[in-house]
């Protein structure tokens, strides 16, 4: 079946607007996890939903960042104001029930590029 | 906090060679230790893991041990091929979210 997809797979925007980043996990999938790999380092946790609801945000670095679930499928990275200290390559990943065990599966990115 | 130090890249081996990519973790408590791999123009793929200590996960000739005594989970391989080449990572679990060392680039050369 299809993996994790995520859109687009580029995005180039200005200093200072807003951006949203698309991922569509496993059909069934209940978890959903948000990470951001920046050049040279390896994925960092932003944010899980469980369903519609985010069970844990602590990985978002500031208010600028938000996420939403609202069907409890698709979600949306929303980041507003955005600096370049923000490029980076944003990744999605799902598992089918939440469980900390579950083997979570990523999409292939959104490479995000704040000029 | 919790986390992964690997060891720095890349590494370059000819064809066949055996490889060893080292990885230490610190944590508290008994994560489940993962290898992740990321092969060109590809998404992050689970390569194999191991939930508890002594257990060796296995996948695609690549094998790795959860050392409780040495905070370790390095992965082996013993003949790599040109089709190896990736960016390995190494991660364990805590709570809801998955930790990632930086990740070790392995070039094969045939």
């Amino acid at each position: 079946g299809a993996g994790v997809s995520q859109t687009p797979s580029n995005k180039v925007t200005e200093k200072g607007k807003y951006v949203e980043l698309r991922c569509d996990p496993i059909s069934g999938h209940t978890a959903l996890y948000w990470y951001r790999q920046s050049l040279g380092q390896g994925p960092e946790f932003l944010i899980y939903f469980q369903g519609t609801g985010a069970a844990d945000d602590s990985g978002l670095p500031n208010d600028r960042f938000f996420a939403v679930r609202p069907e409890g499928s698709v979600s949306t990275l929303k980041i507003q104001r955005t600096e370049r200290g923000d490029s980076a390559v944003y990744l999605c990943a799902s598992s089918p029930g939440g469980s900390f065990t579950d083997t979570q599966y990523f999409g292939p990115g959104t490479r995000l590029t704040v000029l | 906090g919790d986390s992964v130090t690997q060891m720095e890249g890349p590494v370059t081996l000819s064809e066949e060679a055996f490889l060893t990519i080292n990885c230490t973790y610190t944590a508290t408590g008994y994560p489940s230790l993962f290898w992740y791999v990321q092969y060109p123009g590809e998404g992050l793929q689970l390569l194999l893991k191991a939930t508890k200590a002594d257990d060796k996960g296995s996948n695609k000739g690549f094998e790795a041990t959860y050392r409780k005594e040495t905070t370790s989970f390095h992965l082996e391989k013993g003949s790599v091929q040109v089709s190896d080449s990736a960016v390995y990572f190494c991660a364990l679990d805590r709570d809801d979210k998955i930790i990632f060392g930086k990740g070790t680039r392995l070039h094969i050369l045939p």
